[in-house]
């Protein structure tokens, strides 16, 4: 099973500052089986990126993922005040199928 | 734009099964998508259960396989969960989703809304 883990848990950031996740992988990932979710209180998840660096549709382009390997990253490069959310990384490979991070709370300073 | 929405009883009696189904609106089931679902303990990350085509084929978590049958049906446009002997670990929002699986990439392209299930210890 391949495991992932975010990093930080928790980041404390204002609006208009940038932002830096991080997921590293216990083995290594193709880049086209990474995927990021931003996941509001009450919502469901929604997809932002897939692909390692491919924006889902509507998602605004201050939204940026990169990495290959074991390590991979999304940046949001202004955050606005409705970014404030949880933010998961997933990756399709073996058994099982697919993994989730668990979850990176992105928090108003 | 694909709607997905979830439905069953929100209390389901450890030892006993829980049943959801999944409508699947403005968008045919029979397309070359799979169909998950994921759940979320509360307060907790996600896990995939499992995915099921169209034609039925499906695939799970090991760590649920034992306890748990997929199905389509089509007529309905809609597919179904089946998970057996549950305990309060189960306690969870249960999501369905449209999982895409072509050219390589995988991801849960669309999501329902959750549905609440609660095990009572």
């Amino acid at each position: 099973e391949i495991v992932l883990t975010q990093s930080p848990g928790t980041l404390s950031l204002s609006p208009g500052e940038r932002a830096t996740l991080s997921c590293r992988a216990s083995q290594s990932v193709r880049s086209s089986y990474l995927a990021w979710y931003q996941q509001k209180p009450g919502q469901a998840p929604r997809l932002l990126i897939y692909g390692t660096s491919s924006r889902a549709t509507d998602i605004p382009d201050r939204f940026s993922g990169s990495g290959s390997g074991t390590d991979f990253t999304l940046t949001i490069s202004r955050l606005e005040p409705e970014d404030f959310a949880v933010y998961y990384c997933q990756q399709y490979g073996t058994s099982p199928r697919y993994t989730f991070g668990q979850g990176t709370k992105l928090e108003i300073k | 734009q694909v709607q997905l929405q979830e439905s069953g009883p929100g209390l389901v009696k450890p030892s006993e099964t829980l049943s959801l189904s999944c409508a699947v609106s403005d968008y045919s089931i029979n397309s070359n998508y799979y169909w998950a679902w994921i759940r979320q303990p509360p307060g907790k990350g996600l896990e995939w259960i499992g995915s099921i085509y169209h034609s039925g084929s499906a695939y799970y978590n090991p760590s649920l396989n034992s306890r748990l049958t997929m199905s389509v049906d089509t007529s309905k446009n809609q597919f179904s969960l089946n998970l057996t002997s549950v305990t309060a670990a189960d306690t969870a929002v249960y999501y369905c989703a449209r999982e895409r699986f072509m050219s390589g990439l995988n991801y849960f392209e669309n999501w329902g809304q959750g549905t609440l299930v609660t095990v009572p210890s």
